[in-house]
């Protein structure tokens, strides 16, 4: 079964600088999606960024972008010039490919991120 | 296009009654995920429905929950009895045949006392 592993629970930044969150997965399959999901204060679960398995470059979205590593099974988000909107959960999320249409996600624990004025 | 809506947004029960969730995809969208939330916790998968039919149960627990998606109206999650255990938020995703990501509700609340 796959697994998805956030291991920092908090995390602070100053506005306007740059924050990383981090996120493993343990997966045997070759194809898969990769996700990362932000979670404000209203619950909703706001999509930020996807990532293919397939594809070798890392996806861009604005401000956010992921530093995908296959082989270690790594998939961090980079926030950069971080604004106080910015401030939420985020949650790691792992989708396998195999069942055409399946949207079936795990996710990780989450890590709370913090901005600070 | 409105999106994947969940009501109640906030649900009260006493230990043993039951609690009815229910959610309308969005338009245009025939697969619906259930998910369960625990507090400080993410958001775990319970099932998966395509209209009138259950694809994929393995996240749900075996007795006094249940759900369907008939083929007209919103899917609805059952929990009979509850328990205190089962107070957490419950999200609904829905996405089209083949869709690349799912989309969310706002999520139901529900505290059982």
């Amino acid at each position: 079964a796959q697994t998805v592993t956030q291991s920092q629970p908090e995390m602070s930044v100053q506005e306007a600088e740059t924050v990383t969150l981090s996120c493993t997965y343990d997966t045997s399959e070759s194809d898969y999606y990769l996700f990362w999901y932000k979670q404000p204060p209203s619950r909703q679960m706001i999509l930020v960024i996807r990532q293919e398995a397939y594809k070798q470059q890392n996806a861009t979205e604005n401000r956010f972008s992921v530093n995908f590593q296959k082989a270690a099974k790594s998939f961090s988000l980079k926030i950069s010039d971080s604004q106080l909107g910015d401030a939420a959960m985020y949650f790691c999320a792992y989708r396998t490919s195999i069942i055409q249409g399946a949207q079936k996600l795990v996710f990780g624990q989450g890590t709370r991120l913090t901005i600070n004025p | 296009n409105a999106g994947v809506m969940q009501n109640p947004r906030h649900l009260v029960r006493r230990r043993g009654q039951e609690a009815r969730l229910r959610c309308s995809p969005m338009k245009g969208h025939s697969h619906v995920y259930w998910y369960r939330q625990l507090p400080e916790e993410g958001l775990k998968f319970m099932v998966y429905l395509q209209k009138e039919n259950i694809i994929d149960e393995s996240g749900m627990p075996k007795e006094r929950f249940s759900a369907e998606f008939p083929k007209e109206g919103p899917s609805i999650l059952r929990i009979q009895q509850v328990v205190r255990g089962d107070s957490a938020a419950y999200f609904c995703a829905s996405s089209p045949p083949g869709g690349a990501e799912a989309f969310f509700g706002q999520g139901t609340r529900l505290t059982v006392v």
